[in-house]
C-alpha cells in the first residue's frame, strides 16, 4: 500500500482564494514534504515539517502535521493563476530513511 | 547554472533497444536518486547512491544499471526496452546523508521522458 494519500485528486478554484490539499500517511516518519510540479518540469521543494513539528509557514504556503493522525495539509493562501501545478507530498519514513515515499499528488488549477 | 541536469530530455525508441540518461549535479550533494513518473503522476523511487556506493535498490528490474562515476553523477542505463519503462525518469540529489539517516530536501532534474514504441 501506498505511503502518502493526498486528496482531492484535483481542485479548481478562482484566484484570490485559498487552496487545501491533504496528505495522509501510514507509517511512523522523520519528516514530510511539500513538493510542486509545473506542468512538464521537476519537482521543486516547498516546505518541509519535522515529525515534532505541528505547523510551519512559508510565505503564503502554511502547512500543519499531525502525527496522531498521520496526515499533514498544505493551505495556499489567496491563490494565483501561477499557483497551478501538481503538489506531492512525501515522506521520509522511520524505519527506511535515505528516500522519500511520494503520495500520488493534487493538481491544482487556479481560473484567473 | 542549472543545479541537476539531465540528458537527453526526451527519448524516443524501439523495443528492444538499449539507451542511458545521464545526471549530473553541481550542488556538492553526497547522495543521488533515481524516480521513475508514470502516466498517472506517480513518483516511484528506483535506486540511490551515496558517495559513489548503491544504497536503494528498489526491485528494479535487471535491465536497468545504474552507474556512478563519481558523486557528481549518477547515469542510467536501460537494456532491451519494453514498453512498461515509458515514463519520465527523474534524477535528484539530497545533502550528505547515508542508510537509516533522515532525508532532506531534494533537488529534481526536469525529467528525461522515454516513450518505447
Amino acid at each position: 500500500s501506498q505511503q502518502g494519500e493526498e486528496d482531492p485528486q484535483a481542485l479548481s478554484i478562482q484566484e484570490g482564494e485559498n487552496a487545501t490539499m491533504n496528505c495522509s500517511y501510514k507509517t511512523s516518519i522523520n519528516n514530510l514534504q511539500w513538493y510542486r510540479q509545473n506542468s512538464g518540469r521537476g519537482l521543486v521543494h516547498l516546505i518541509l515539517i519535522r515529525s515534532n513539528e505541528r505547523e510551519k509557514h512559508s510565505g503564503r504556503l502554511r502547512v500543519t502535521l499531525d502525527t496522531s493522525k498521520k496526515s499533514s495539509s498544505l493551505l495556499i493562501t489567496a491563490s494565483r493563476a501561477a499557483d497551478t501545478a501538481s503538489y506531492f507530498c512525501a515522506t521520509d519514513k522511520e524505519t527506511s530513511g535515505s528516500r522519500l515515499t511520494f503520495g500520488e499528488g493534487t493538481q491544482l488549477t487556479v481560473n484567473p | 547554472d542549472t543545479a541537476v541536469s539531465q540528458t537527453p530530455k526526451y527519448l524516443v525508441t524501439q523495443m528492444g533497444n538499449d539507451k542511458s540518461i545521464k545526471c549530473e549535479q553541481n550542488l556538492g550533494h553526497d547522495t543521488m536518486y533515481w524516480y521513475k513518473q508514470d502516466s498517472k503522476k506517480f513518483l516511484k523511487i528506483m535506486f540511490s547512491y551515496n558517495n559513489k556506493e548503491l544504497i536503494i535498490n528498489e526491485t528494479v528490474p535487471n535491465r536497468f544499471s545504474p552507474k556512478s562515476p563519481d558523486k557528481a553523477h549518477l547515469n542510467l542505463h536501460i537494456n532491451s526496452l519494453e514498453l512498461g519503462d515509458s515514463a519520465v525518469y527523474f534524477c535528484a540529489s539530497s545533502q550528505g546523508l547515508r542508510v537509516g539517516f533522515v532525508t532532506g530536501e531534494l533537488f529534481f532534474g526536469e525529467g528525461s521522458r522515454l516513450t518505447v514504441l
